[in-house]
């Protein structure tokens, strides 16, 4: 299996901050990412997938990059809307997710 | 708009069997695959299997195959999640997905999530 590395585990950023959360691959998943936001009340959306691609409602100040095993998620500036935790996820199977970064308010 | 609104849920003891549903609306549900994914309590996300949209497929993850069944009426728009044998691992919250565009593809759409304790 895949194995999805995820970094940092929790982080915390201030209103406005540039936040970004990594992941790496335990091999070439060939910009097969997808990138997860679940909320505190158990809402899980779809963010990204394809390393880059936005999900139509997903707001615009998240992007996704990569390539290779290395890829993050980048939030352009924090909204309070934004505290949740984020899972990366790779595109073969059987698919596996990252643990998580939880994302908290300075 | 997507709805997914899981249901079967509860207090199990281990060895027994349990049988998820998830009601899906808003979407031609025999249009699309449709997958589970649980979280454990120390919020691991694992990928459970999926179904093709006639139901005429499916895959599972290789630790959980032998004890856990998808499969799905078009007619009423319900995926379900047979899992037998159950074990104190299996505690977890279980999610009705919808993959984008087939069996590779994100998941696109998540249902609220239904929980399940094995305990005895």
């Amino acid at each position: 299996d895949i194995k999805m590395t995820q970094s940092p585990s929790s982080l915390s950023a201030s209103l406005g901050e540039r936040v970004t959360i990594s992941c790496r691959a335990s091999e070439n998943i060939n910009n097969y990412l997808s990138w997860y936001q679940k909320k505190e009340d158990g809402s899980v959306k779809l963010l990204i997938y394809h390393t880059s691609r936005l999900q139509p409602g997903a707001p615009s100040r998240f992007s996704g990059s990569g390539s290779g095993k290395d890829y993050s998620l980048t939030i352009s500036g924090l909204e309070s809307e934004d505290i949740a935790t984020y899972y990366c996820q790779q595109g073969y199977t059987p698919y596996t997710f990252g643990a998580g970064t939880k994302l908290e308010l300075k | 708009e997507v709805q997914l609104v899981e249901s079967g849920g509860g207090l199990v003891q281990p060895g027994a069997s349990l049988k998820l549903s998830c009601v899906a609306s808003g979407f031609t549900f025999s249009d699309y695959w449709m997958s589970w994914v649980r979280q454990t309590p120390g919020k691991t996300m694992e990928w459970i299997g999926d179904i093709k949209y006639d139901g005429s497929y499916t895959n599972y993850a290789p630790s959980l195959k032998n004890r856990f069944t998808i499969s799905r009426d078009n007619a009423k728009s319900t995926l379900y999640l047979q899992m037998s044998n159950v074990r104190s691992e299996d505690t977890a919250t279980y999610y009705c997905t919808r993959r984008l565009y087939g069996g590779l593809s994100p998941f696109d759409y998540w249902g609220q999530g239904v929980m399940v304790t094995v305990s005895s």
